[in-house]
């Protein structure tokens, strides 16, 4: 069965750059959320878009932004990197309030 | 504050032998109730989820979980552990208000079976 699809897998960024990162929902899927999971840390939601509108809002920094796209992808914008943005970014999506169900994730690595 | 608590950083237990990994909530309303495990640099796997009705649930790899209203608790178990469910677990609640579907986690609880 086909799953969430996170692009890319591992990313290194410079302090003060930006990143852009990518995630493609199940198919037939309509509700994508973000969540960002700290070394040894449980994952924090971010935010989350149904029907290719914002739904909620999470502990996201405004230096973050996101969206989704006609075609249900979303990509999540970081931008003025810190360190403390190293992290695994998890992507989930859902149809509806169904279940969520996560991708691989995105490993950030902030230099 | 709606929260997730589970107590146990760590559980070890011998193959073979049930396991049990435990969760409780602080949520307001009757949440969804959810059970994930994360295998090293992979992404969260769903197991089962508590939506409403029988009170022990059952999931994927052999896995159950058991809903106590009382206790607010949504303990994870298996009756036999096997070396392949070492691996870490988190428990995530979904309140059951309208607009937001997003989850709240606990802090993850990493199991670890010995053969």
């Amino acid at each position: 069965a086909a799953g969430v699809i996170q692009s890319p897998r591992h990313l290194i960024k410079e302090k003060r750059e930006t990143a852009t990162l990518k995630c493609y929902p199940i198919p037939r899927h309509d509700t994508v959320y973000w969540y960002q999971q700290g070394p040894g840390q449980d994952p924090q939601f971010l935010i989350s878009f149904y029907e290719k509108m914002q739904s909620d809002k999470g502990s996201i920094p405004d230096r973050f932004s996101a969206q989704q796209f006609s075609d249900y992808h979303s990509e999540l914008n970081m931008s003025s990197l810190e360190l403390g943005d190293s992290a695994l970014y998890f992507c989930a999506s859902s149809l509806g309030s169904d279940t969520q169900y996560f991708g691989p994730g995105t490993r950030l690595t902030v230099l | 504050a709606q929260s997730v608590a589970q107590p146990e950083d760590q559980v070890n237990v011998a193959e073979g032998n049930p396991l049990t990994v435990k969760c409780t909530y602080s949520v307001s309303g009757n949440p969804y109730l959810f059970w994930y495990v994360q295998y090293p640099n992979r992404g969260l796997q769903f197991l089962l989820k508590y939506i409403t009705g029988d009170n022990l649930v059952k999931g994927s790899y052999g896995f159950e979980a058991e809903f106590n209203k009382s206790q607010t608790s949504f303990h994870l178990k298996k009756p036999s552990a096997l070396v392949s469910d070492s691996a870490l677990y988190f428990c995530a609640v979904r309140p059951r208000t309208s607009g937001t579907y997003k989850y709240i986690f606990g802090t993850g609880t990493r199991l670890k079976v010995l053969a």
